[in-house]
């Protein structure tokens, strides 16, 4: 079983239509969780950032993540046409091997006209 | 303009050719590794680099390596391509090892081998 666990897509929505991403994991020592966002033919970019439990807001963009359940969520709300790309859920935690990166498989996203 | 830079973007080889793929940041960033990203398996580390001369192995390091002579560069080198080394590699760069500070990625080399 994968540390991370993430549905690959493709999701396709309407543009303006609220977008739900999610991600599951199993190592309980991960503490920060983030998300990336990868255009095609580019390298993945941070888009959001959050520390334990809560809600994270940024514009469009809410992070969520429920350490008890251990389920993080990306939200985008108003989708446009240039949200469309993969999403990658990142976490780690601070000692031994969850010091590093781990990352799901990434959602691809297709926002339409 | 901030950045990780990698070369070449696009590289196509024969088996057991020696390949380096070179990374370089400008951002005086400690902390340096490489992913591959294949479908289905998302990005797994290769090998990462918390400082000049210091290089660890990441998840999947077999077939790969690299050296950190300077801050700023940290090439990965394939001794003897395979074909299971076909992949999308990215070289990443953060200003710390912490978990929490952000990475900066390249924009990727894809590499096949015939």
């Amino acid at each position: 079983q994968k540390e991370v666990e993430q549905d690959p897509g493709p999701l396709s929505v309407p543009e303006g239509a609220i977008v739900s991403l999610n991600c599951t994991y199993s190592n309980s020592a991960f503490q920060y969780f983030m998300w990336y966002r990868q255009y095609s033919r580019k390298g993945p970019e941070l888009l959001m950032y959050t520390y334990s439990s809560g809600n994270k807001e940024d514009g469009r963009f809410t992070a969520q993540v429920d350490k008890s359940s251990k389920y993080i969520s990306l939200f985008i709300r108003d989708s446009q046409p240039s949200d469309s790309a993969t999403y990658l859920c990142a976490m780690s935690g601070n000692t031994g091997t969850a010091s590093k990166l781990t990352f799901g498989t990434g959602t691809r996203l297709q926002v339409t006209l | 303009e901030a950045q990780v830079t990698q070369n070449p973007r696009y590289l196509i080889t024969v088996t057991g050719k020696k390949l380096t793929v070179t990374c370089s940041q400008n951002m005086n960033h400690e902390y340096m590794s490489w992913y591959r990203q294949d479908p289905g398996l998302g990005l797994r580390q290769i090998y990462y680099s918390m400082n000049v001369e210091v290089t660890d192995k990441g998840d999947v390091p077999e077939g790969y390596k690299v050296s950190r002579k300077e801050k700023r560069n940290f090439p990965l080198i394939l001794e003897s391509p395979s074909p299971n080394q076909t992949s999308l590699y990215f070289c990443a760069s953060s200003l710390y090892g912490s978990p929490n500070t952000e990475a900066f990625f390249g924009q990727g080399t894809r590499l096949t081998v015939v």
